[in-house]
């Protein structure tokens, strides 16, 4: 069975501080994807990255990076010199390959506040 | 629109009663999906449409849910002799299929949900 984790229930940080945000997972695959989502207040879910289990190695865009470690069964997401509109709940998710059927399992999120 | 469209989005019933929830995916997007988030929750997978089957339907919680989807377009979610603990908000999303090409993954793309309160 697949597993999300997202330890950090909420988190709160001060405008323009660096903050990241943890995930672990658990699957029985060889072949997976990792994803991140933001759900801002507004309730829509944005996608944000997709990342394959063959592929280890990190990603930035813009204030985003991402650091994905098989060994630890981490994929972790760090938002640089954060802004007042990365306020969200983020959520980390994991699919299977199925022939076609890429369910998504999601962690719990992790509601990330910064403060002006 | 471009984007996966939901109706209503807000819909509030009294216990027992039957409601319809409605999703309108991307067009071109032959995978489906229907998710619940329950208040401060995750997204729990729900059913999962490809074209117009339904080959996994093991997230749903009970026989008073069922879902169809018609012309690989528009899916409805139907829940039966609602209960409180079915207040949730219902999320579709839709995906183009890779089918067995790993290296073509798509992101699924979701809709805003229909809350959904049961009184």
């Amino acid at each position: 069975a697949q597993k999300v984790t997202q330890a950090q229930t909420e988190i709160s940080v001060v405008e323009k501080e660096d903050v990241t945000l943890d995930c672990v997972y658990e699957t029985r695959d060889t072949t997976y994807y990792l994803f991140w989502y933001k759900q801002p207040p507004s309730g829509e879910l944005v996608f944000l990255i997709r990342r394959n289990s063959f592929d280890e190695q990190n990603e930035i865009s813009g204030r985003y990076s991402w650091n994905f470690q098989k060994s630890t069964s981490s994929f972790n997401f760090t938002i640089t010199a954060s802004q007042v509109v990365d306020s969200a709940v983020y959520f980390c998710a994991l699919s299977e390959v199925n022939f076609g059927n890429e369910k998504l399992t999601f962690g719990t999120g992790t509601r990330l506040t910064i403060i002006p | 629109g471009a984007g996966v469209s939901q109706s209503p989005s807000n819909k509030v019933t009294e216990k027992g009663k039957d409601v319809e929830l409605r999703c309108d995916p991307i067009s071109g997007h032959t995978a489906l999906y229907w998710y619940r988030q329950r208040l401060g929750q995750g997204l729990e997978f729900l059913i999962y449409f490809q074209g117009n089957s339904a080959p996994d339907k093991s997230g749903l919680p009970s026989d008073r849910f069922s879902a169809e989807r018609t012309g690989e377009s528009v899916s409805t979610l139907t829940i039966q002799r609602t209960q409180q603990e079915d207040s949730a908000v219902y999320l579709c999303a839709s995906s183009l299929d890779p089918g067995r090409n790993f290296a073509k993954n798509q992101p699924q793309h979701f809709g805003d949900g229909t809350r959904l309160s049961i009184l």
